[in-house]
């Protein structure tokens, strides 16, 4: 079993719809959780990370955490073109794992106008 | 504030040569992470440097080495290169490199390193 894994893609939505991006994480240890979006030849960029059980939105993101199910999730309203990217789920353990991101496989999202 | 910043941006290099990459953090960050992105196996850590320490270690041959200056620079080392260093090599700096809340990693750039 792997780490973290994201739910297969390639997503394709229409402009406008909601994307839904969803990662489960293997360690219950894990104490940090992150979304990165990482657009052909660039380096990966921070959208969100939540530590808490729950949602937290920021603007058209949204993660949602769910630590009993080792789950979460990052909601994308009003896709937007500029939105299609590979997006990488990351999980940071806690103790002795510092400065460690395990990351998922990432999930490729293409909008279409 | 600067972000995170990588040099070189790109290398060619010949197996069996060595080389070395160097990571400037961002301001105030203390620690600097290392992470190796290819297409097959994604991105995997590297190791973990802080106060000129390393903390943490991932997965990779000796081959691989780094250390961090007093002023929280990284360096990355990578000897006797194998044509399967070819990748994508990332750094990323948060203040302590732990997990709580405050903490998140931000990228640099990237080196893109090509083995022939």
């Amino acid at each position: 079993q792997k780490e973290v894994e994201q739910n297969s893609g390639p997503l394709s939505v229409p402009e406008g719809a909601i994307a839904s991006l969803n990662c489960t994480y293997s360690d219950r240890g894990s104490q940090s959780f992150f979304w990165y979006r990482q657009y052909s030849g660039k380096s990966p960029e921070l959208i969100m990370f939540i530590y808490s059980n729950g949602d937290k939105e920021d603007g058209r993101f949204t993660a949602q955490l769910n630590k009993a199910s080792q789950y979460v999730s990052l909601l994308i309203r009003d896709s937007q073109p500029s939105d299609s990217a590979t997006y990488l789920c990351a999980v940071l353990a806690g103790g002795t794992s510092y400065g460690k991101l395990t990351f998922g496989q990432g999930t490729i999202l293409t909008v279409h106008p | 504030k600067a972000g995170v910043t990588q040099t070189p941006r790109y290398l060619i290099k010949t197996r069996g040569q060595q080389v070395t990459l160097s990571c400037s953090p961002i301001s105030g960050h203390r620690s600097v992470s290392w992470y190796q992105q290819t297409p097959g196996q994604g991105l995997q850590f590297l190791f973990e440097y802080f106060s000129e320490t390393q903390r943490n270690k991932g997965n990779f041959p000796g081959r691989f080495s780094g250390r961090q200056f007093s002023n929280s620079r990284s360096e990355m080392n990578v000897s006797t290169l194998e044509l399967g260093d070819s990748a994508l090599y990332l750094c990323a700096s948060s203040l302590r490199g732990v997990s709580v809340s405050v903490e998140t990693q931000y990228f640099g750039p990237g080196t893109r390193l090509l083995v022939l």
